[in-house]
């Protein structure tokens, strides 16, 4: 069974460019998690989706964020226009319906010039 | 609000040796899980091993176990006859589980097998 995959693996942009990543669940996983990873830390829940509605949103900074989950599979995270601050690993997750463990992808690194 | 810590920064340990990494979490749930994880260079978040609250019996899975203490709230991880895929961040992570099925990730340890 394939896991989650992300891509790109790697993007370099130049601040105030756009940016997007894609994420596709392990299948039949109908709970989809965005996470932000600075250097040295712990992933941070950006938003959760269940299905295609965003549960949890609370943490996504709304101003250049964005996400969607059209048909409740495969997702997307945008931000517009990128910041420095930006610069970081954005890991993509999935867990079953009802189920406590999240499986991850194996991330995407942005570097903001 | 819960937190999770992961006190010893980096950790060191010769090959098949064993090597036993410290977590303590803050909450007032009764219900909840814990998990380690360990993220390689690669960047790919692994689990290692998951523990329900509920239940009393220590989670193993191979060379790995843990230690949970539900009243001191304490969660380490033991690995034995470690090896050299074993370098890694590992990370400790609580989870609310069911509708509020969020994350709290600790700082990490990274840990270093030597030859």
């Amino acid at each position: 069974e394939a896991g989650v995959v992300q891509s790109p693996r790697y993007k370099i942009i130049e601040k105030k460019q756009p940016v997007a990543f894609w994420c596709n669940p392990i299948s039949g996983h109908n709970t989809l998690y965005w996470y932000l990873q600075n250097l040295g830390q712990g992933p941070e829940l950006l938003i959760r989706y269940e299905n295609e509605e965003a549960v949890d949103d609370s943490q996504l900074p709304k101003d250049r964020f964005s996400a969607e989950r059209l048909k409740g599979v495969d997702s997307t995270l945008k931000i517009q226009p990128a910041e420095l601050g930006d610069s970081a690993v954005y890991l993509c997750a999935s867990s079953a319906e009802g189920g406590d463990t999240q499986y991850f992808g194996p991330g995407t690194r942005l570097t903001v010039l | 609000a819960q937190t999770v810590t992961q006190s010893q920064p980096e950790m060191s340990v010769q090959e098949a040796e064993t090597v036993t990494l410290s977590c303590t979490y803050d909450t007032s749930e009764s219900n909840y899980y814990l998990f380690w994880y360990k993220q390689p260079p690669s960047r790919q978040m692994i689990l290692v091993i998951r523990q329900e609250a509920y239940k009393q019996q220590n989670a193993t899975e191979n060379r790995f176990s843990v230690n949970f203490q539900k009243a001191a709230k304490s969660f380490s991880l033991k690995i034995s006859d470690s090896q050299l895929g074993d370098t890694a961040m590992y990370f400790c992570a609580f989870g609310h589980g069911g509708a509020t099925n969020k994350l709290i990730f600790g700082t990490g340890t990274l840990l270093a097998v030597q030859p």
